[in-house]
């Protein structure tokens, strides 16, 4: 079946410096999203990205989605201690794109030392 | 707008029991979906269900199942508890386009299970 992989697993970093997350699919998605899940929280949607080679970006958030919609990133820029979770990304499980049934990555824990 | 809600946030249950947990979605959301959630695992998807119909499961034995009512609330159970069942169970609701999810899900604080 179809498998979301992501890495690093943890990443820790000096408040300030730079983080970025990879996320790559066995299989082509129709789209993309990334999730955000606080320590002790629960998942907390951030962005969907549908087209090929897709930049979005929010604030010091940089979304990217892969030319061949089999991969995509996310960048933070100068982290801040509020960017400590877990990050997710997910994509459609089924080929007809719906996203009610996601495949998610198994995320990539930040910290950040302050 | 009220968020997405899940009864109980926590419960301890021993093996052999079974428990029920209880999603309200986002008013005017009619797919709910249920995720579990495990350190070793990940987010796995458990089924979703759309007007009261299961549309989709994932691969989980038997013991798990679910349903949804007519004012969109869902239940999911799970029979004869096993240690490995342990876990935060989510739920999530989403907007539909036609009878598509297209966007995000709005997920609930989860119930977190304890097996003892």
């Amino acid at each position: 079946g179809q498998q979301v992989m992501q890495i690093p697993q943890y990443q820790h970093v000096q408040e300030g410096e730079d983080f970025t997350t990879y996320c790559n699919s066995s299989t082509t998605l129709s789209n993309i999203q990334w999730y955000k899940q606080r320590p002790g929280g629960h998942p907390v949607f951030l962005i969907q990205l549908v087209k090929s080679g897709e930049v979005k970006k929010q604030k010091r958030l940089t979304f990217q989605f892969g030319e061949a919609k089999k991969n995509s990133s996310l960048h933070i820029t100068a982290t801040q201690t509020t960017d400590v979770g877990t990050y997710f990304c997910a994509g459609p499980a089924n080929s007809g794109g719906s996203n009610y049934k996601l495949t998610f990555g198994k995320g990539t824990l930040l910290t950040v030392n302050p | 707008k009220a968020g997405v809600t899940q009864t109980p946030r926590y419960l301890i249950k021993t093996r052999g029991q079974q428990v029920t947990l209880s999603c309200s979605p986002i008013s005017g959301h009619r797919s709910v979906s249920w995720y579990q959630q495990t350190p070793g695992q990940g987010l796995q998807f458990l089924f979703e269900y759309f007007s009261e119909t299961q549309r989709n499961k994932g691969n989980f034995p038997g013991r798990f199942s679910g349903r949804q009512f007519s004012n969109s609330r869902s239940e999911m159970n799970v029979s004869t508890l096993e240690l490995g069942d342990s876990a935060l169970y989510l739920c999530a609701s989403s907007r539909l386009a036609g009878a598509v999810v297209t966007g995000e899900l709005f997920f609930g604080e989860g119930s977190r299970l304890t097996v003892l």
